[in-house]
């Protein structure tokens, strides 16, 4: 199984920072990707897919770079309320049984 | 509403004793998965099922067994053969496993007395 790396955290930053998470991946042949994030002891929640254009959601900005293998995920303005972690999810491009997660990367906001 | 739920939050396995997770979901979806997560690692893949009485072993599936006799359950067994049980166990679906998008359940916690 290829690796899925993401810069190790946490990150602390105050309300109202830009803050901009890396990963990488070591499959060349992976196809589809993804963010999810994670609150403390709960369920990973899917954040953004990772499209070739690159996608915007509101304050969420998700880039791909394949010619590099990596995925970057940029969140304007934070909130308190972005406190989490988020996790780097990569397809081996084998389907679902190829899906790699990263350790993910801790976000701490503070006021 | 539609989701899926797993059961106990909690769970305490004591030497020897098998243990057994419960993974229900009402979102009419074929294909289910069960994931083990420990502290600062990413989730791995214990078993998945495409779809009623048909299920494959993942990454991890040593020690672990699994049953699906209804589309809408997928409980997990952690064995004794399992030396090292104590993780955050999360059960997943999708609406067939060609979608990549996973719904999660809250987890269950194991720890060994």
């Amino acid at each position: 199984r290829k690796e899925v790396e993401q810069d190790p955290g946490p990150f602390n930053v105050p309300e109202g920072a830009t803050v901009a998470f890396n990963c990488t991946y070591s499959n060349s042949a992976s196809q589809s990707f993804f963010w999810y994030r994670q609150d403390c002891r709960k369920e990973p929640k899917l954040l953004m897919s990772v499209y070739s254009s690159g996608n915007e959601d509101g304050r969420f900005t998700a880039q791909l770079n394949r010619a590099s293998q990596y995925i970057s995920l940029l969140i304007r303005d934070s909130k308190l309320s972005d406190s989490a972690t988020y996790l780097c999810v990569v397809n081996g491009g084998g389907g679902y049984s190829t899906l790699t997660f990263g350790k993910g990367t801790m976000l701490l906001v503070s006021p | 509403d539609g989701g899926i739920t797993q059961s106990p939050k909690y769970l305490f396995r004591k030497e020897g004793q098998n243990v057994t997770l419960s993974c229900e979901q009402n979102l009419n979806h074929d294909a289910m998965y069960w994931y083990r997560q420990d502290p600062g690692q990413g989730l791995r893949l214990i078993y998945y099922s495409q779809i009623v009485n048909d299920f494959q072993k993942g990454d991890i599936a040593e020690g672990y067994s699994v049953s699906r006799e209804k589309k809408e359950s997928f409980p997990l067994t952690v064995t004794s053969a399992q030396k090292n049980p104590t993780a955050f166990y999360l059960c997943a679906s999708s609406i067939a496993t060609t979608n990549e998008k996973l719904f999660f359940g809250s987890g269950t916690q194991l720890s060994v007395l």
